[in-house]
């Protein structure tokens, strides 16, 4: 199994442009989530799906993020304008029925 | 207070060593509990699963004790390569699928 699968790895970027993460979550899992982490805040969840909706965005820290899950097989963040305070790395998980997650290797994002 | 809280460390020990890290969590209504390791700059992955009646693996012990509300992590014949971050991580019933993380401890084992 290829196992959770992010793209793309690195981001830089300028404040104010638009942000675009990917991730495939591992095959039949049912469950997918999009974390935040970063030394100040630790790992923070930002949103996570049930078979492909969503079920918990609260922490989502504001309107500039979006998520989606069109299909089973995938799944975006977007960040719309970025800023500097949003560098950070973004790591998406899936999981079968509420067990354990498996993590993706992460987008680690700097918006200068 | 947090929902799952863990003692941050660090935690310096030698080669060999034993080192103990515990997690405590605040939702009664908790039921099911993991140790996952996170090496710098990686992603967080699955160590152990923490059963009731605890359970070994290799090097490894976990327990749970849920009348006190925490879980345990035993390290024996600590290794190099032990080094890392430990995250308690809680599932409740009342999360509906959603997981909680400790901020994690951070062990570093020295020659």
């Amino acid at each position: 199994d290829a196992g959770v699968i992010q793209s793309p790895r690195h981001e830089v970027t300028e404040m104010g442009q638009e942000v675009t993460l990917r991730c495939k979550p591992i095959s039949g899992h049912d469950y997918l989530f999009w974390y935040r982490q970063t030394m100040m805040r630790g790992l923070e969840l930002l949103i996570y799906f049930n078979n492909n909706v969503p079920i918990d965005d609260s922490g989502m820290p504001e309107d500039r993020f979006s998520a989606k899950m069109p299909n089973a097989s995938f799944s975006t963040l977007k960040i719309q304008p970025s800023e500097p305070r949003d560098s950070a790395v973004y790591f998406c998980a899936s999981s079968l029925s509420r067990q354990e997650q498996f993590f993706g290797p992460g987008t680690r994002l700097t918006v200068l | 207070r947090k929902e799952v809280e863990q003692d941050p460390g660090p935690f310096n020990v030698p080669e060999g060593a034993t080192v103990a890290f515990n997690c405590t969590y605040s939702n009664s209504a908790s039921q099911s509990f993991f140790w996952y390791r996170q090496d710098c700059r990686k992603e967080p992955k699955l160590l152990m699963s923490v059963y009731s009646s605890g359970n070994e693996d290799g090097r490894f012990t976990a327990q749970l004790n849920r009348a006190s509300q925490y879980i345990s992590l035993l390290i024996r014949d600590s290794k190099l390569s032990d080094s890392a971050t430990y995250l308690c991580v809680v599932n409740s019933l009342t999360n509906a699928g959603k997981s909680t993380f400790g901020d994690g401890t951070t062990l570093t084992v020295k020659p």
